[in-house]
């Protein structure tokens, strides 16, 4: 059975800091999505990726696919980073069923 | 922001009683999902749609329908909603992609409360 897990499950930083949030996962993949749920309930696609690094911003997110891990990074952390950052795997095989993590709950403090 | 709509946003009803939930999208994009949020759970798959009349069962989609006529619109069926069904009903799109499922596009969700 294919899982993803997330750490931390919560995390408290203070505003500046800079924030990792790990990703592993136990079969192998096509790729992987991040996603932001907003204190509101919103969910938002963060990234898509199946190899390397990628930068939006203040974030980035890379992928080591022979490890089955990725993170994301957030650096110079603010207050409205707060939210739920939720990853998603795509097993390989052509599947199109996302499977997801539980989530790791990020609280910036100012 | 990609144009997708959930309805209702907010529902209550009782034990029993057929409750349908509708996915609107402006998109075109082939992939539709149903998922559902719950405490201590990742999103969970409940059925999705890679075109129409084209449905594909989830992980936990015992108890549920669904049904896609057109492009654009993707129903979610409780034929007789339980208590279990309690949940936040989130509505997804994707395009495809090379490595399969692209972006994903979220509803802002349907809370469903079963009495």
């Amino acid at each position: 059975k294919n899982e993803v897990e997330q750490s931390p499950q919560n995390l408290t930083a203070q505003e500046g800091e800079f924030i990792t949030i790990n990703c592993s996962y136990s079969v192998g993949i096509s790729a992987l999505h991040w996603l932001q749920q907003h204190p509101g309930g919103g969910i938002v696609s963060l990234f898509m990726l199946s190899s390397g690094k990628k930068k939006h911003g203040r974030l980035i997110a890379t992928i080591n696919i022979q490890e089955k891990h990725s993170s994301l990074h957030i650096t110079a952390s603010h207050p409205r980073d707060s939210a739920v950052y939720i990853c998603a795997a795509l097993p390989q095989g052509g599947s199109e069923k996302l499977v997801f993590g539980k989530g790791t709950k990020l609280t910036v403090n100012p | 922001d990609a144009g997708i709509t959930q309805s209702p946003r907010h529902k209550v009803t009782e034990t029993g009683t057929p409750v349908t939930l509708r996915c609107h999208q402006t998109e075109n994009h082939r992939y539709m999902y149903w998922y559902r949020q719950d405490p201590g759970h990742g999103l969970r798959l409940i059925h999705y749609s890679y075109g129409v009349k084209d449905t594909d069962k989830g992980e936990v989609s015992d108890g549920y329908s669904v049904s896609r006529s057109k492009t654009e619109d993707f129903l979610l069926t409780l034929e007789s909603a339980t208590s279990s069904q309690t949940s936040v009903y989130f509505c997804a799109i994707s395009e495809s992609s090379w490595t399969g499922v692209g972006e994903l596009f979220f509803g802002e969700g349907s809370r469903l409360t079963v009495l």
